[in-house]
């Protein structure tokens, strides 16, 4: 069964500072990746998405991943971060044609103070 | 497109009863939805899987019989709790995925389900 670690739980930082949030996941054959965000009192919401190709995954909000398959590793990043990121962002993968059964991350808090 | 519902958004009941969620696709053919739930910080944990027309799967340490889950249309699932109890408080939330193989799943906003 594949697992899916992030290791920042609480990130804090200033607008317009640099983000990177690690995702590390487990699991033996090809997988699909997403990272999901969460703003206080919201749904979830795709924030991105890898499934093959170009292993760096442009998503919305000028949120990027990259997929290192050698490190089995996910992580998402911003260049400049602002007030309105503040939200929960969850890391899931899933199974390459194996359904659509997602595993998610425990999770990361980021707050963005002024 | 691809806009999920969930009703009621919130919900408080006694001990001992039973709690229906509704789950919709609202602009989309679901063939496939999803139920988690999600503790106070921590991660979203899959309850069980529905297909529409079939009986749902449930992942290990789920109790089927106190969560009753019916798939009945391609647009409508619902999760009832049965018998209740404060530790099934939660926040349950709901996805449903076009069942296109890897497509994304779409997310509800969630139920808060408080049981005194």
């Amino acid at each position: 069964a594949q697992s899916v670690s992030q290791h920042n739980h609480h990130v804090i930082l200033s607008e317009a500072a640099s983000l990177e949030l690690g995702c590390n996941y487990s699991y033996g054959g090809t997988v699909n990746l997403f990272w999901y965000v969460q703003y206080p009192g919201q749904h979830l919401q795709l924030l991105l998405k890898y499934f093959s190709g170009d292993p760096l995954v442009k998503g919305i909000k000028g949120f990027e991943a990259e997929f290192i398959k050698s490190k089995f590793s996910f992580n998402l990043r911003k260049p400049s971060v602002q007030w309105s990121d503040t939200a929960e962002y969850f890391c899931a993968v899933k199974p390459s044609g194996g359904g659509n059964k997602l595993t998610f991350g425990t999770g990361t808090q980021l707050k963005v103070e002024l | 497109g691809a806009v999920v519902s969930q009703h009621p958004s919130w919900v408080i009941c006694k001990s001992g009863t039973s709690v229906k969620i509704e789950c919709r696709s609202l602009d989309f053919q679901a063939t496939t939805m999803f139920w988690y739930r999600q503790f106070p910080k921590q991660s979203l944990m899959l309850m069980a899987t529905s297909n529409e027309g079939s009986k749902a799967t449930y992942e290990q340490g789920v109790e089927k019989d106190k969560f009753l889950i019916n798939h009945a249309s391609l647009t409508l699932s619902t999760l009832t709790v049965t018998s209740a109890h404060p530790e099934d408080s939660s926040f349950y939330i709901c996805s449903a995925s076009k069942g296109i193989p890897g497509d994304e799943q779409f997310f509800g906003p969630g139920t808060r389900l408080t049981v005194l």
